[in-house]
C-alpha cells in the first residue's frame, strides 16, 4: 500500500540555523499538506499545497516557513531560523484531491528539536 | 471557526471489553469528520470517515463511529479491544473546502491484560 514517507525522523539543530523537513508524498496525490504537533499540545495545520502554490496557510506560517516541491516527488518544508517554539512533530500528508471529505494520507513524521 | 474536543485524554480497558473514545465537534456547516489512529513512531492512519452519508460508519480493525447531528458527536467504538489496539485516538473534522483539519486533542487508548 503506498504511504507518505519523511525524512529524517529527528533533526537537533541549533537555535537560528535553518532546517529542511523532506516528504515524499502519495505519487498519484495533488494536494499536500504541512501539521506540527509540539508536545502536550493539539495537531496544527501549518499550510496546503497544489499546483506549485500555498492554497491556504495557517497563522503559524509566517515568514520563517516556506514550502516547495522541488521535483516530481519532493515537498519541503524550510524553516529559515529556527526558534526553541519551533520545535515540534512535523507531519506531512498529501491527499488525491481537495475537497471536503477527502482523506488525507499522514507520514510518520520528523521530531524537531531545537536548542 | 470549526473545532473538536475529545472529553478524555486517556482511556483505558481490559482486553476483551468494549471501547468508546468520545469526540464532540463545533462547526457551522455539515462538517466531514475523520477517526486517525498513531501507533508509536507511526504516522497517522485513517480508521473511519463521515462524509453526510450514512450516519453509522465502520472503519477497520472493527472500529466503527456515529455521527449525531443532534448532540455534535462522533464518538468511536469497538466491541472487544485488543492488546493492538492500544495507541493515541484523534478525532479531526474538515473545513468546507477540505484543506484544513482541526484536530482534537487526541486520547490515550490503553488495553489491559
Amino acid at each position: 500500500e503506498p504511504e507518505v514517507t519523511q525524512t529524517p525522523s529527528h533533526q537537533v539543530t541549533q537555535m537560528g540555523q535553518e532546517v529542511i523537513l523532506r516528504c515524499v508524498p502519495i505519487s498519484n496525490h495533488l494536494y499536500f499538506y504541512w501539521y506540527r504537533q509540539i508536545l502536550g499540545q493539539k495537531v496544527e495545520f501549518l499550510v496546503s499545497f497544489y499546483n506549485n502554490e500555498i492554497s491556504e496557510k495557517s497563522e503559524i506560517f509566517d515568514d520563517q516557513f516556506s514550502v516547495e516541491r522541488p521535483d516530481g516527488s519532493n515537498f519541503t518544508l524550510k524553516i529559515r531560523s529556527t526558534k526553541l517554539e519551533d520545535s515540534a512533530m512535523y507531519f506531512c500528508a498529501s491527499s488525491l484531491s481537495g475537497g471536503d471529505g477527502e482523506t488525507q494520507y499522514f507520514g510518520p513524521g520528523t521530531r524537531l528539536l531545537v536548542l | 471557526a470549526q473545532s473538536v474536543t475529545q472529553l478524555d485524554s486517556h482511556v483505558s480497558v481490559s482486553e476483551g471489553t468494549p471501547v468508546l473514545l468520545r469526540c464532540n465537534y463545533s462547526s457551522s456547516y455539515s462538517p466531514s469528520l475523520f477517526w486517525y489512529v498513531q501507533h508509536p513512531n507511526k504516522g497517522l492512519q485513517l480508521l473511519l470517515k463521515y462524509t453526510s452519508a450514512a450516519t453509522l460508519v465502520k472503519g477497520i480493525n472493527g472500529f466503527e463511529a456515529e455521527f449525531k447531528k443532534s448532540e455534535t458527536s462522533f464518538h468511536l467504538t469497538k466491541p472487544s479491544a485488543h492488546m493492538s489496539d492500544a495507541a493515541e485516538y484523534f478525532c479531526v473534522v474538515s473545513d468546507n473546502y477540505g484543506q484544513n483539519f482541526v484536530f482534537g486533542p487526541g486520547t490515550r487508548l490503553s488495553v489491559l491484560p
